[in-house]
């Protein structure tokens, strides 16, 4: 079956550090594979997603960027962190016409 | 581009009792699909129903169902008996025609269902 790892849970950051969080997959093979943020009390915005290794799509332009290095394996960084960036994130993985499976998420606070 | 609203920000609902969970969506896509999720306050995204633009029959899973009005471009969730563990944030979603089938989320729906 298949699984979908995401870490760290949760992460306490001061401005202008950097940022990486991670996101594997399991059990499939060339999945499609997302970044989802989602603000307080919000819904969910699309930040990246890809249709293959080195192939990523960016929604919002913002000082985040994405990485998918392995078939399985995607990548969420940060050079410097902004305030605005605090919220939580959640990858997410999907076949082609299928539904998406989430991960745990990763609750980030820039302080 | 696509949309989806869903204009209920805070639902109650007694236990026992049918709730239903609104959501309109814009598309000009003549293919596309409908999800609903559970965000229970743990986080996790729980996937509850699908719907596709070209089924005939509204889609069940148990106690959930999928109100499919194609016409008036609604596709609400009908949540039957509900229980107190169906407290928890419920999104509406619609899969795009692009290549990668991202979803849009709508800006979601608190369920409180009370004892």
């Amino acid at each position: 079956s298949q699984t979908i790892h995401q870490w760290p849970a949760t992460l306490v950051q001061p401005v202008g550090s950097p940022l990486s969080l991670e996101c594997t997959v399991e059990g499939t093979s060339n999945p499609n594979l997302y970044w989802y943020r989602q603000a307080a009390g919000r819904g969910l915005q699309l930040l990246f997603y890809s249709v293959g290794i080195g192939q990523i799509s960016s929604e919002v332009p913002q000082n985040l960027s994405a990485s998918r290095p392995q078939d399985r394996q995607f990548i969420l960084s940060s050079k410097k962190l902004l305030l605005s960036d605090s919220g939580f994130y959640l990858c997410a993985w999907s076949k082609r016409n299928e539904k998406l499976f989430f991960g745990s998420g990763t609750q980030l606070s820039v302080l | 581009a696509q949309k989806i609203t869903q204009t209920q920000p805070g639902m109650f609902v007694q236990e026992k009792e049918a709730v239903t969970l609104d959501c309109t969506y814009d598309t000009s896509d003549q293919s596309y699909g409908l999800f609903w999720y559970k965000q229970p306050s743990s986080g996790e995204m729980i996937f509850l129903i699908y719907q596709g633009s070209y089924d005939e029959q509204n889609a069940t899973e148990g106690r959930y169902s999928l109100n499919f009005q194609k016409a008036r471009k609604s596709a609400n969730l009908v949540i039957s008996a509900s229980q107190l563990g169906d407290s928890a944030m419920y999104f509406c979603a619609m899969r795009s025609s692009g290549s990668a089938r991202q979803l849009t989320f709508g800006s979601g729906t608190q369920l409180t269902v009370l004892p």
